[in-house]
């Protein structure tokens, strides 16, 4: 059973908008979650992550929501740059083992 | 700077083929973790070792076994290959720590196997 689940195989926007990417989950016992982020050919790359003790937490033009009584998670990009196209994954774990959501191919139209 | 390396970025063997793909980590890790990546279906976890000779089977581990005989080093094996393991394969690693923001893995480049 897919316990991480992207629901949006990909999200297209203007250059300076924001761009919001989505994330449930079901397993309430996930504490912490990460967002990376994959361009082809090349690994994925650690973007922000936010703890369940929190429900915010922004890096720069980078933001994660945590609705933990949704089981959602949400990361805001603004504004959205040409640069920020790559694949975005949503990550849940509860120890070690990171649990990842299918990903979203985000393309950002100069 | 923090780096994993993977011993080949592209790969194409034959059916019924051996395979290695080798993992080495600078970072002084614990834990190392195989992955593959298909469009659709995101990262899935295969196999990964939080210690020294010691592996424990992810969510899909059919068609592999690993091995971790040093620190650094984390080898995947695909004893007899198949066409359904043409795949994007991913290492990782981390540390152990006990605090959440250690839960951050890191990724090596990946190797696009091609299994004909």
């Amino acid at each position: 059973d897919q316990q991480v689940k992207q629901n949006s195989p990909s999200l297209s926007v203007q250059e300076g908008r924001i761009s919001i990417l989505n994330c449930d989950y079901t397993n309430s016992m996930f504490d912490y979650f990460l967002w990376y982020k994959k361009y082809p050919a090349e690994g994925p790359t650690f973007l922000i992550s936010i703890s369940s003790i929190k429900d915010k937490n922004e890096d720069g033009r980078f933001t994660v929501f945590l609705n933990k009584s949704a089981k959602h998670l949400s990361l805001h990009i603004v504004p959205s740059q040409p640069g920020d196209s790559a694949v975005y994954f949503c990550a849940a774990t509860s120890g070690s083992r990171l649990t990842f959501g299918e990903g979203t191919q985000l393309t950002v139209n100069p | 700077d923090v780096k994993v390396t993977q011993s080949s970025r592209y790969l194409v063997k034959r059916t019924g083929e051996k395979v290695f793909l080798e993992c080495v980590q600078d970072m002084d890790h614990e834990n190392m973790f195989w992955y593959r990546q298909d469009p659709g279906l995101g990262l899935r976890l295969i196999y990964f070792s939080y210690d020294v000779k010691m592996k424990e089977k992810g969510d899909i581990p059919e068609g592999y076994s690993v091995s971790r005989e040093k620190k650094e080093r984390f080898s995947l094996i695909l004893e007899s290959a198949s066409t359904n393991q043409t795949s994007m394969y991913l290492c990782a690693s981390s540390s152990h720590g006990g605090l959440a923001g250690d839960n951050e893995q890191f990724f090596g480049p990946g190797t696009r196997l091609t299994v004909l």
